[in-house]
């Protein structure tokens, strides 16, 4: 069956380290994953998108890699803050349609100061 | 980018029960969607709200306990009805769109807790 994997516990980091997040998934061919944000009480916020045929991409202080032969891919976000702290998801889907998204069950991040 | 305003924002209710949620956006989407969010769990998507039509529900929701209105373009509801305490939950409103409409933009959600 299909299944999309997170760090299943909460993640604590430091302020300034790096925050690395990891989503696995499996019997999937996704055309795209994608990268949302939650904090409590909110709905999800878009953060990045990333196509099959990218390896890496970048906004500000985040990263998103991408390995279709590992089936996984990895959230960084670099010089990390407290406000950085909150529930990351991960998102797959097949086709172009955002119809067909499914997401994982989220990465809680706390950034200690 | 999209805003969405999503109420009630919370509410308590009792079990035999219905709750209407509504979603206003800022601008015209073609599409919106519904998901259900369960306590430590990821996302499910329960229907597409399709403008001028009948919702297209995904598997194991069903129109009679999740009806959904679509009357424009920048507003829907969602009914949740004959509530038990297994539909406890948030439930959000998000519209899709972008370029080729692949990133989606949530309301801030409907803490919903049914006694």
């Amino acid at each position: 069956s299909q299944k999309i994997e997170q760090n299943s516990e909460a993640l604590n980091i430091q302020e300034g380290k790096t925050a690395t997040l990891t989503c696995n998934y499996t019997n999937y061919s996704p055309a795209y994953l994608q990268w949302y944000r939650q904090d409590p009480g909110r709905g999800p916020v878009f953060l990045l998108l990333i196509r099959e045929n990218e390896k890496e991409k970048r906004k500000e202080r985040l990263k998103v890699t991408f390995d279709t032969t590992l089936k996984q891919s990895l959230f960084h976000i670099t010089a990390s803050q407290p406000a950085d702290s909150a529930t990351y998801l991960c998102a797959l889907s097949p086709s172009g349609s955002a119809r067909q998204l499914t997401f994982g069950s989220g990465t809680q991040l706390t950034v200690l100061p | 980018s999209a805003v969405i305003s999503q109420k009630p924002s919370r509410d308590i209710c009792q079990r035999g029960t219905s709750l209407t949620i509504q979603c206003q956006v800022d601008s015209q989407v073609t599409m919106m969607f519904w998901y259900r969010q369960q306590p430590g769990q990821s996302l499910t998507l329960i229907a597409t709200a399709n403008q001028g039509s009948e919702a297209t529900y995904e598997s194991g929701f069903v129109i009679d306990k999740f009806p959904i209105s679509r009357p424009n373009l920048t507003f829907s509801t969602l009914t949740v009805s004959n509530m038990s305490p297994e539909d406890s939950s948030i439930y959000l409103c998000s519209v899709a769109t972008g370029t080729g409409s692949e990133k989606l933009f949530f309301g801030s959600g409907t803490q919903l807790s049914v006694l």
